[in-house]
């Protein structure tokens, strides 16, 4: 039972443009979501998360919107760049403990 | 910056061996996690630590163990190696309850 789907394997967009990845999860006591970065060869790292209580969060060219009556998030990425091509993993907390349930990740190509 | 650092980038073991794999991190976090990613099926959660010594079971601890006997260390053990326990191996940390901090992973190929 997959809590968290991402259910597009991957995107390509031309550089400048905007990035949005999406996530969609089933359990609505998940109260946090973060959104990881991975390169081949190296571990996930950490770029962006969002409360339930908000809505959006911007970090630079980065920004998390959630709703929480879809059960959906979607990350942004404008303008897009090539370094941006990875793989991306959402992922979501109860509170219960620090576990994460990470979606199946989407690969990110940005062509230039 | 936190440091989390695993013995191996890559490692080739025969079916049926004993294979530890081991993480270590440097921030005095008290989580840590061990996961493994596989095409399609994203990040799994083998185990997790809370403190040491103690452990939990994640959602695929089937042909694993782990030990913690030391805050900063925690080994993953895979007790009789099978083909299909071949994947990238992901350990991590953490302070709070949400954000975790990655190792670089470890490939394991079981032959």
């Amino acid at each position: 039972d997959q809590q968290v789907k991402q259910n597009s394997p991957s995107l390509s967009v031309q550089e400048g443009r905007i990035s949005i990845l999406n996530c969609d999860y089933t359990n609505s006591m998940f109260d946090y979501f973060l959104w990881y970065k991975k390169y081949p060869a190296e571990g996930p790292t950490f770029l962006i998360s969002i409360s339930s209580i908000k809505d959006k969060n911007e970090d630079g060219r980065f920004t998390v919107f959630l709703n929480k009556s879809a059960k959906h998030l979607s990350l942004h990425i404008v303008p897009s760049q090539p370094g941006d091509s990875a793989v991306y993993f959402c992922a979501a907390s109860d509170n219960q403990g620090g576990k994460l349930i990470f979606g199946q990740g989407t690969e990110l190509s940005v062509k230039p | 910056d936190v440091k989390v650092t695993q013995s191996s980038r890559y490692l080739v073991k025969r079916t049926g061996e004993k294979v530890f794999l081991e993480c270590v991190q440097d921030m005095d976090h008290e989580n840590m996690f061990w996961y493994r990613q596989d095409p399609g099926l994203g990040l799994r959660l083998i185990y997790f630590s809370y403190d040491v010594k103690m452990k939990e079971k994640g959602d695929i601890p089937e042909g694993y163990s782990v030990s913690r006997e030391k805050k900063e260390r925690f080994s993953l053990i895979l007790e009789s190696a099978s083909t299909n326990q071949t994947s990238m191996y992901l350990c991590a940390s953490s302070l709070r309850a949400y954000e975790q901090y990655f190792g670089p992973g470890t490939r394991l190929t079981v032959t």
